[in-house]
């Protein structure tokens, strides 16, 4: 089975710092992961995913995440934040033969 | 090309009524998931469907929830004899028939206050 950690329900940074939001997962074979996000009153978007080959993922909005297999991390992360990033940000984890589950989410707020 | 289209955006039911959720999912998708968020809670996995097959029901209440996908249509979540503990809001995703390593995509989900 698989699970997935959010470290942090919620993060506040400062127009223009690093984002930094921490997703570690269990899985017992290689898995599949995704980061989406949620703007309030909305569906959830897909913002990048790892499946197979570089560990380094670039998403929309200036997004990456690196998957880390000896840490079991996929931290998503920005050099800059903007206004514009907040909202709540989710991890999930799948198999090739199972559903997708989901972390606790984290909400993100900018400071000006 | 449509996204996941979900219908009614809000629906208020008094307990001890009927819900129904609609969920069209993206053209050429055959996989449909349903995810239950609570205030303040992330998603929940309910269940996942190809047409007139239910492939996963292990996040289903095992009492007065039923999803279905048929044939032609919808799929249709149904939650029967409401409690105000069914608020909250109810979102479908759909996957094409090689689920793209996975990805699911989101409709804008389903408001459900029960008063």
């Amino acid at each position: 089975a698989q699970s997935v950690t959010q470290l942090g329900s919620h993060v506040s940074v400062s127009e223009g710092a690093l984002v930094l939001l921490r997703c570690n997962y269990s899985s017992s074979v290689p898995p599949y992961l995704f980061w989406y996000v949620q703007y309030p009153n909305q569906g959830l978007q897909l913002l990048l995913k790892y499946t197979t080959g570089a560990t380094l993922v670039k998403g929309i909005n200036g997004f990456e995440a690196e998957f880390k297999k000896s840490e079991t991390s996929f931290h998503l992360t920005k050099p800059s934040a903007h206004m514009s990033d907040a909202a709540e940000y989710f991890c999930a984890v799948s198999t090739s033969a199972s559903k997708i589950i989901f972390g606790s989410g984290t909400r993100l707020s900018i400071r000006p | 090309n449509a996204g996941v289209m979900q219908n009614p955006r809000h629906l208020v039911r008094r307990r001890g009524q009927e819900a129904r959720l609609r969920c069209s999912p993206m053209k050429g998708h055959s996989h449909v998931y349903w995810y239950r968020q609570l205030p303040e809670e992330g998603l929940k996995f309910m269940v996942y469907l190809q047409k007139e097959n239910i492939i996963d029901e292990s996040g289903m209440p095992k009492e007065r929830f039923s999803a279905e996908f048929p044939k032609e249509g919808p799929s249709i979540l149904r939650i029967q004899q409401v409690v105000r503990g069914d608020s909250a809001a109810y979102f479908c995703a759909s996957s094409p028939v090689d689920r793209e390593g996975n990805t699911i995509y989101f409709g804008e989900g389903s408001w459900l206050t029960v008063v």
